[in-house]
């Protein structure tokens, strides 16, 4: 079963919009992690957060945590072309390393 | 960050048979793991794969239905046995990075049963 469900599935913007996606989990979790898959290849990691972090920046990408909300946000600023793509958040329940994976957010940036 | 590669990078099977999907990493990592990836869903993990060890399998999955090997610390298969057509996905493994609680993904090898 999912651990994270992620809202909205789907999301379509133009060039230099923002993008943000949301990520809900149901158990106790060390860090949440997102990753990015390009047109159903690999995927690739993007930032993870500490549970004891509630916000965190790398480039373009803000992402959020509230733990007692037991949520996280992805905030893509600036969004490019290139950004399309399915974004997922994952976890690992339990604090091990078997990641538990949302049901991501396709992203469409239209130029 | 590891280096991943696997093959083939997809192929299209008759129902019945069996395809074993490589991974190859460019380090030697002490845990490997293979994820399937069904037609517009998410990734579900299969299996865990330690060197010299039994996989351990994650609930749902059964050893008979996909066999993993992992005969050293750069490599492991999956097979997918007597595959039927729900047997189509993307199928990727990962591995853990270095002292860090983040996975690196080989590009996926994508099953097409028929």
């Amino acid at each position: 079963s999912q651990q994270g469900e992620e809202d909205p599935q789907a999301l379509s913007i133009q060039e230099g919009e923002n993008a943000t996606m949301n990520c809900s989990y149901k158990t106790s979790i060390n860090n949440l992690q997102w990753y990015r898959q390009n047109s159903g290849r690999g995927l690739v990691h993007l930032i993870l957060i500490r549970s004891n972090e509630r916000e965190k920046h790398s480039g373009r990408l803000r992402v959020t945590l509230d733990t007692s909300k037991k949520s996280s946000s992805l905030l893509i600023t600036a969004s490019r072309a290139a950004d399309t793509a399915s974004y997922f958040c994952a976890t690992a329940p339990g604090g091990g390393n078997k990641l538990t994976f949302g049901t991501g957010t396709q992203l469409k940036v239209e130029l | 960050s590891a280096v991943i590669s696997q093959k083939p990078s997809r192929d299209i099977c008759q129902r019945g048979t069996s395809l074993t999907i490589q991974c190859q990493v460019d380090s030697q990592v002490t845990m490997m793991f293979w994820y399937r990836q069904q037609p517009g869903q998410s990734l579900t993990l299969i299996a865990t794969a330690n060197q010299g060890s039994e996989a351990t399998y994650e609930s749902g999955f059964v050893i008979d239905k996909f066999p993993i090997s992992r005969p050293n610390l750069t490599f492991s298969t999956l097979t997918v046995s007597n595959m039927s057509p729900e047997d189509s996905s993307i199928y990727l493994c990962s591995v853990d990075g270095d002292f860090t609680d983040t996975q690196y993904f080989g590009p996926g090898t994508r099953l097409t049963v028929l």
